[in-house]
């Protein structure tokens, strides 16, 4: 029973290059959403996607971020031309269906912690 | 909107003492989820609790308990006889609840409150 899994556990990049961070979903669940965590605050959603759909993106910037939940594989969010307030940890969280039928909590993975120097 | 307030920032208890940590939100609809989680220093999210609106029992879990008060909207969460593992940040959480297309699901956290717990 494998929980969500993130990789890399940490990304260095340096301002301007891009950053992939995967998620793989707990198995049987086809609800993703990514959240990030700014240094000394709490978690801020960020886009919520089922298997090959974005449902909601409403808490993603507006340029150079990017998310996507292929058929086959894990989910990526994509950050391109990274700068230093990109820096944060990155949660993915899954769900075998829509939470909002609160059958589940979300199940987050570890994270990806993000520094950009 | 949804808004949840953690007005703590950081506590800190001797070993042994009962601490509690408060939680209020703010809605407007009259179903939603509310969600506490841990975040020990190594960083990962740990599910604590998950409450829905139509339930006000108090729940107990072991030396964790959590007292959900709809008439003040706030869902506290109280540690009894605290040990030197529960230091982390704890999250208080609110479900985005919604109908229809307009279901997402998503949470609305609060700031956290860190929580030191000293030998």
């Amino acid at each position: 029973n494998a929980g969500v899994m993130q990789n890399p556990r940490h990304l260095v990049r340096r301002r301007g290059q891009e950053a992939r961070l995967r998620c793989s979903p707990m198995k049987g669940h086809s609800h993703v959403y990514w959240y990030r965590q700014l240094p000394e605050e709490g978690l801020k959603f960020m886009v919520y996607l089922q298997k090959e759909n974005i449902i909601d993106e409403s808490g993603m910037p507006k340029e150079r971020f990017s998310a996507e939940f292929p058929k086959e594989g894990p989910s990526i969010l994509r950050i391109q031309q990274v700068v230093r307030g990109d820096s944060a940890a990155y949660f993915c969280a899954s769900s075998p269906r829509d939470v909002s039928s609160y059958n589940s909590p979300l199940h987050f993975g570890n994270g990806t912690r993000l520094t950009v120097t | 909107a949804q808004k949840v307030t953690q007005a703590q920032t950081e506590i800190s208890v001797v070993e042994k003492e009962d601490v509690t940590l408060d939680c209020v939100y703010e809605t407007r609809d009259t179903t939603y989820y509310l969600f506490w989680y841990k975040q020990p220093p190594s960083g990962e999210l740990v599910f604590l609790i998950r409450r829905n609106s139509f339930d006000e029992q108090n729940e107990i879990s072991g030396r964790y308990s959590w007292n959900f008060q709809k008439s003040t909207s706030s869902f506290n969460f109280t540690i009894t006889a605290s040990q030197v593992v529960d230091s982390a940040v704890y999250f208080c959480a609110l479900s985005e609840p919604g109908g229809g297309s307009s279901n997402t699901g998503k949470l609305i956290f609060g700031q956290g409150t860190t929580l030191q717990v000293k030998p």
